[in-house]
């Protein structure tokens, strides 16, 4: 069964349009975080939720909208695409049960999105 | 601003050899983590090392740290073409943001 699962896969899209992505993991953690991965590979997170509350968000345009239904989905909205949105980005989950974090987190495979 | 740099950025062995990575970070640290990436996929967990730990093995992987010259390395011994990757470091700094901190990454390649 795959832990944490992300769609969709690929996503191509014309510039000013709205999209989503959509995780899930199984794994039963209680953190979930969103990072994007540019073309140089450069890792940045952007938002991270625990028990749905947001506890991370970066200096992100506030075109980004995460949303975490229950822990075991975050969600992420995207408003008025733009060209310099275009990257593959990840969502992970980790453990943080107990005020102790487990340090470790599980990567979906990414969704790789284009804007045209 | 970015915590973690690696050194070098992209490296071609034989299959058999030694690869050797490093990464720098700027900041203080809870713990350092190296990250496997495959083409086109999400990132593996592969070690952490705690920041009062000096060296640790897992399998063919041996992590060492210096929190001196905040630097870490990453050995893979005895390569294998399935080791041909991109491997990130990623530090958990230790104001306990809840943020890792990722390198841009080494892309491995192992020639059979």
């Amino acid at each position: 069964d795959t832990a944490v699962s992300q769609t969709p896969k690929y996503l191509v899209t014309q510039m000013g349009n709205d999209k989503s992505i959509k995780c899930e993991q199984n794994l039963g953690h209680d953190t979930m975080y969103w990072y994007k991965q540019d073309s140089k590979k450069f890792l940045k997170i952007m938002f991270s939720y625990n028990n749905k509350e947001l506890i991370i968000n970066e200096t992100v345009p506030n075109r980004f909208s995460p949303k975490s239904p229950d822990k075991a989905h975050l969600n992420l909205h995207i408003n008025s695409l733009e060209l310099g949105d275009s990257a593959v980005y990840f969502c992970a989950s980790s453990s943080r049960g107990g005020g102790r974090h487990s340090y470790e987190q599980y990567f979906g495979p990414g969704t790789r999105l284009t804007v045209t | 601003s970015q915590q973690g740099e690696e050194d070098p950025q992209a490296l071609s062995i034989q299959e058999g050899e030694n690869a050797t990575m490093n990464c720098s970070y700027k900041t203080s640290i809870n713990n350092l983590q190296w990250y496997r990436q495959n083409s086109g996929r999400g990132l593996v967990h592969l070690i952490l090392i705690r920041s009062n730990e000096r060296e640790k093995h897992s399998g063919r992987l041996r992590v060492t740290l210096d929190t001196s010259k905040k630097s870490s390395s990453l050995l893979i011994t005895a390569s294998r073409a399935a080791d041909t990757a991109s491997y990130f470091c990623a530090a958990w700094g230790s104001s306990n943001t809840g943020k890792l901190i990722f390198g841009q990454g080494t892309t491995l390649q192992v020639k059979p």
